[in-house]
């Protein structure tokens, strides 16, 4: 199964500062198969970029992926006070699917 | 827009059987992969397997292969998430997930439900 490792594993940043997320596989998942999610307490994930780079329905555009083959990065600049949570990567290239351990973005 | 729609918490006991669900309200599952998600502190999100409502066909992970068995009713539009003889190790919550294009089978899951906590202790 291709193994998704995320770092940070957890970043402090303040309010109006960027963030880079970095998303290794340990094979290849191409360009169109690797999904970023967020995850706010008690809440289910939210899909925030599909195919490496595209964003979802409702990501505003401060969110953005870029990356392919097995390195991938989610970047958020000038961070929102709701953008701090705990983000995801995902790959549905192939089965099983497989999702990163997360990296938590905290306030500082 | 679809909401999807999780059967409440469980509280059970190690060896019971268990069945939860997951109702896709406002849009049809038809043609869709539906898939379960596991959340857990330690091991974060896994995916357990896929059941495809345009047919009957299912893929399971093979950590859960065996484990557990998915399945759907299409005439009430719902998917269900089933055990045997539970473990303490089950211990979780349950998402279920519809990926944003259909089939969807190679996509991502746009919508998720609100989960369902299971808790299996003695």
């Amino acid at each position: 199964e291709i193994v998704l490792t995320q770092s940070p594993g957890t970043l402090s940043l303040s309010p109006g500062e960027s963030a880079t997320l970095s998303c290794w596989a340990s094979q290849t998942v191409g360009s169109s198969f690797l999904a970023w999610y967020q995850q706010k307490p008690g809440q289910a994930p939210r899909l925030l970029i599909f195919g490496a780079f595209s964003r979802a329905t409702g990501t505003p555009d401060r969110f953005s992926g870029s990356g392919s083959g097995t390195d991938f990065t989610l970047t958020i600049s000038r961070l929102e006070p709701e953008d701090f949570a705990v983000y995801y990567c995902q790959q549905y290239r192939d089965s099983p699917r497989t999702f990163g351990q997360g990296t938590k973005v905290e306030l500082k | 827009e679809v909401q999807l729609v999780q059967s409440g918490a469980e509280v059970k006991k190690p060896g019971e059987s268990l069945n939860i669900s997951c109702e896709g309200v406002g849009q049809s599952f038809s043609k869709y992969w539906i898939g379960w998600v596991r959340q857990t502190p330690g091991k974060g999100l896994e995916w357990m397997g896929i059941i495809y409502f345009g047919g009957s066909a299912t893929i399971y992970s093979p950590s859960f292969e065996g484990q557990v068995t998915i399945s759907a009713d299409k005439s009430i539009n719902t998917a269900y998430l089933q055990w045997s003889s539970l473990k303490a190790s089950d211990t979780a919550m349950y998402y279920c997930v519809r990926p944003m294009t259909r089939p969807g089978i190679y996509s991502a899951y746009s919508d998720w439900g609100q989960g369902t906590l299971v808790t299996v202790s003695s």
